[in-house]
Parts: structure tokens; C-alpha cells; sequence
């Protein structure tokens, strides 16, 4: 348990659905994260919330949308999907971003599939 | 730019066997260098960090040591155990940056 919790744990969507994932920390940090893991392919960072302003946004197309109401929720809106974004996404969080040796707490991710 | 690349997997051992994870960096500064593990169907946690040339970070019998010479951070274990088993990222990231570059992972597995 690294005080990082994701929801739902599993997700199957349709192209044409929306749905949002959700994470929360109880950590008290200050940096939150979003990860993408695909088969065979490094984890790719898609957005950085530093107390609550987006700070870093990895060329993610605008299918998906980020938003961190408070530095300890981060939700990631999910629009028109395609097949190829299946993956595991997985939320961490950090006591300060651009911290050095900064560690990141991960939570266990959201398996999503995208029919 | 900046990476990290480790051996290939998957690694395949028997129990008690010695454990190397080779890891290698290129960093257009001076990183702090991790070792991510991920447990079956969970989210990575981190197990061991160096932030500085010569430091050695350790936990649970796992060791790697920060080698600016060879710009390397290979993880060692002296006798693995099956609940060793899992996937291993190698990670760095540089100061005052937001992203931790990670490796491709290497998954290993340890047999009874």
C-alpha cells in the first residue's frame, strides 16, 4: 500500500464512450502524475501537476484531458478512444516536482481496454 | 537526450541464485538514479535510490551502486527468492526536472 489509490481498477470502453479515471494520494504531496504502460514500450509520462497547475503535458493527444481539482486528486478524462490506447495508466504522486532525488509513489493503476 | 537501458529480459533463475540487472544511463546532467519494482497485477514501488556518484542504495538483500565512471546503477541480490519475481525498472531522473526516465523493465522470474 503506498498511499496512492486508483479507480476502477479495470475499465473496458467503447470508442465513442467517456469515462474518467481517478486518483487520490494521502500522502500530503504536492506533484502529481500520469503514466502510460503498454506492452513492450517504456513508461511514458503524459501530464505533471505541480500544486494543482499543469506543468508538463508530453505531446498527449486531446482525447485526453487532465484535471487536478486539489493536490490530492488527479483525474484523467477519457473521449473517443481508439484501440491502440489500451494500457495500463497509473497515477503517482511526489512531495515537489523538479525535487532532486524526488521519489514517486505509485498507485496500482487502471487497466483500461478500448474496443 | 536523456536514457536508460537495461539488459533484456526475461531473466529465468533458480531459487538462491545470484541476481544481476544490468542498468546503463545517458544524462545530459547529473541524475538521481532509481530501481522500480512491479509486482503482478500492482503498481510499481520504488526499491532503492542513489542521488549522488558512489552511494549505494539497498533494501530487502537488493543493492545497486551509482558508478559515474561507467554511468551505470546495476541491481545485485546475493540469493533470490521465488517471491522475487516481477518486473524491474531502472529510472533517473535529473535535478530540477518533473520526469523520471525509466527503462524498458526486465521481467524476472525465480523458480523453486
Amino acid at each position: 500500500e503506498t498511499g496512492v489509490t486508483q479507480t476502477p481498477r479495470h475499465l473496458v470502453m467503447g470508442m465513442t464512450n467517456k469515462k474518467s479515471l481517478k486518483c487520490e494520494q494521502h500522502l500530503g504531496h504536492n506533484a502529481m502524475y500520469w503514466y502510460k504502460q503498454s506492452a513492450k514500450k517504456p513508461l511514458e509520462l503524459m501530464f505533471v501537476y505541480s500544486l494543482e497547475e499543469r506543468v508538463e503535458n508530453n505531446s498527449v493527444p486531446s482525447r485526453f484531458s487532465p484535471e487536478c481539482p486539489n493536490s490530492s486528486h488527479l483525474f484523467l478524462h477519457l473521449h473517443t478512444l481508439q484501440p491502440e490506447d489500451s494500457a495500463l495508466y497509473l497515477c503517482a504522486s511526489s512531495l515537489q516536482a523538479g525535487l532532486s532525488g524526488n521519489e514517486q509513489f505509485f498507485g496500482p493503476g487502471t487497466r483500461l481496454t478500448v474496443l | 537526450g536523456n536514457s536508460v537501458t537495461q539488459m533484456e529480459g526475461p531473466v529465468t533463475l533458480s531459487e538462491e541464485a545470484f541476481l544481476t540487472i544490468n542498468c546503463t544511463y545517458t544524462a545530459t546532467g547529473y541524475p538521481s538514479l532509481f530501481w522500480y519494482v512491479q509486482y503482478p497485477g500492482e503498481g510499481l514501488q520504488l526499491l532503492l535510490k542513489a542521488t549522488k556518484a558512489d552511494d549505494k542504495g539497498s533494501n530487502k538483500g537488493f543493492e545497486a551502486t551509482y558508478r559515474k565512471e561507467t554511468t551505470s546503477f546495476h541491481l545485485e541480490k546475493g540469493s533470490v527468492q521465488v517471491s522475487d519475481s516481477a518486473v524491474y525498472f531502472c529510472a533517473l531522473i535529473l535535478q530540477g526536472a518533473q520526469k523520471l526516465v525509466f527503462g524498458q523493465g526486465t521481467r524476472l522470474t525465480i523458480n523453486p
